[in-house]
């Protein structure tokens, strides 16, 4: 059974950094894209970021290009995003998402975790 | 950057009753990248199709997904109560995914 489990969520001020990690089980990790999706409040789901299987590709949406950084650890079956010069508007949960391939749609997701920014 | 504008925002609906959800791109997508999700308040998204019209595993066959190019439907051909959430797709496409606004399936 495929299991996402992401951590690392919390309360931070506007300009500070976060670190999210998701740990993945119950596939081989590294034979899949990865993903984070974010939903603020009262609002739809949106994408922030991929990344390819070897970590050759990372795409970033728009909204969080520069500021944003995602990783991989094959090693250690873990994904993570690093946040970086946060906003208000970042305030969210977070979900790690995993590809149905390479790349694609994807297909399982973890339960998410908080991210606040606020002072 | 690919736009997907779904339609109605809220459907209220009965149980029983057969829901009709539409997602148009502002260009044309791959069939074989788009897929709908529910979502339920506090829970993780669940796939419910992709591909367009394939149904995800374990899901009944009372969901079901058509369409190509600009214009896809899901299909839910009798509501059952555990059916009333909100309802996305979702494309990937030239390196970038989106989702559509979500249409919310309501118990009238």
């Amino acid at each position: 059974e495929v299991q996402l489990v992401e951590s690392g969520g919390g309360l931070v001020q506007p300009g500070g950094s976060l670190r999210l990690s998701c740990a993945a089980s119950g596939f081989t990790f590294s034979d899949y894209g990865m993903a984070w999706v974010r939903q603020a409040p009262g609002k739809g789901l949106e994408w922030v970021s991929s990344i390819g299987t070897s970590s050759g590709a990372m795409y970033y949406s728009y909204s969080v290009r520069g500021r944003f950084t995602i990783s991989r650890d094959n090693a250690n079956n873990s994904l993570y995003l690093q946040m970086n010069s946060l906003r208000d508007e970042d305030t969210a949960v977070y979900y790690c998402a995993k590809c149905f391939s390479a790349w694609g749609n994807f297909d399982d997701w973890g339960q998410g975790t908080l991210v606040t920014v606020s002072s | 950057e690919t736009v997907l504008t779904q339609s109605p925002g809220t459907l209220s609906l009965s149980p029983g009753e057969r829901a009709t959800l539409s997602c148009r791109a502002s260009q044309t997508v791959s069939s074989s990248y788009l897929a709908w999700y529910q979502h339920k308040l506090g829970q993780a998204p669940r796939l419910l199709i992709y591909g367009a019209s394939s149904r995800a595993t374990g899901i009944p066959d009372r969901f079901s997904g058509s369409g190509s190019g600009t214009d896809f439907t899901l299909t839910i051909s009798r509501l059952e109560p555990e059916d009333f959430a909100v309802y996305y797709c979702h494309q990937y496409g030239g390196s970038r995914w989106t989702f559509g606004q979500g249409t919310k399936v309501e118990i009238k």
